[in-house]
């Protein structure tokens, strides 16, 4: 049990354009999902915290405008890239928690490569 | 805030033979939970094994164990019989009971020598 499915696993997509991440948690409800990004060889930074029905938060230094994060349901979180650029070509990862102190369950990652 | 330390950027051991991955962490806290995950070349990220501050029993899963020192805030992770699938990055992970993030440690990449 606990899976989360991640969509795409990769994308390229070109300068200036939008690309969307989807994050579902497949057989559990997650009030509370997350998102990093990872650079090569580096550990994971979080991005945000969003929660089902409410405006996400983000972490200091994150551009809200450029990353957008809707969780409209218990199972489902995307993550916008908006007007991407090559500096946002990078490793994603979401995570979502099912209760409390039991972990997280993380997403295969998708690998955004803009061009 | 509370912070994360691995020491061992890259750590390496012979396959059958037994390791031993270190983290340190800071906190005022002292209701927590700290996790070990794996990341392995696929990226995906693996829970490996959990513990609860308040449990004075260390947290054991299969050839995993953890060496938990509440008091010098150290939080080990042993890998015993090492196989070559254990071959990875390895993070460090915290959490306050009463918050939702989790905070990471740099990561230890581990190498098993057949």
């Amino acid at each position: 049990g606990a899976v989360v499915s991640q969509h795409p696993s990769w994308v390229i997509c070109k300068s200036g354009t939008s690309v969307k991440i989807e994050c579902r948690s497949l057989d559990f409800q997650a009030t509370t999902m997350f998102w990093y990004r990872q650079f090569p060889k580096q550990s994971l930074m979080l991005m945000a915290t969003s929660n089902e029905g409410s405006k996400a938060t983000y972490e200091q230094g994150v551009e809200k405008d450029k990353f957008l994060i809707n969780h409209a349901s218990l199972t489902l979180s995307t993550l916008t890239v908006t007007s991407a650029h090559p500096e946002d070509s990078s490793f994603y990862i979401c995570s979502a928690s099912r209760e409390r102190g039991y972990g997280y369950t993380f997403g295969s990652g998708t690998r955004l490569t803009v061009v | 805030a509370q912070t994360v330390t691995q020491s061992q950027p890259e750590m390496s051991v012979q396959e059958a033979e037994t390791v031993t991955l270190s983290c340190t962490y800071d906190t005022s806290e002292s209701d927590y939970y700290l996790f070990w995950y794996k990341q392995p070349p696929s990226r995906q990220m693996i829970l490996v094994i959990r513990q609860e501050a308040y449990k004075q029993q260390n947290a054991t899963e299969n050839r995993f164990s953890v060496n938990f020192q509440k008091a010098a805030k150290s939080f080990s992770l042993k890998i015993s019989d090492s196989q070559l699938g254990d071959a990875a990055m390895y993070f460090c992970a915290y959490r306050d009971q009463g918050a939702q993030k989790l905070v990471f440690g740099q990561g230890t990449r581990l190498t098993i020598n057949p």
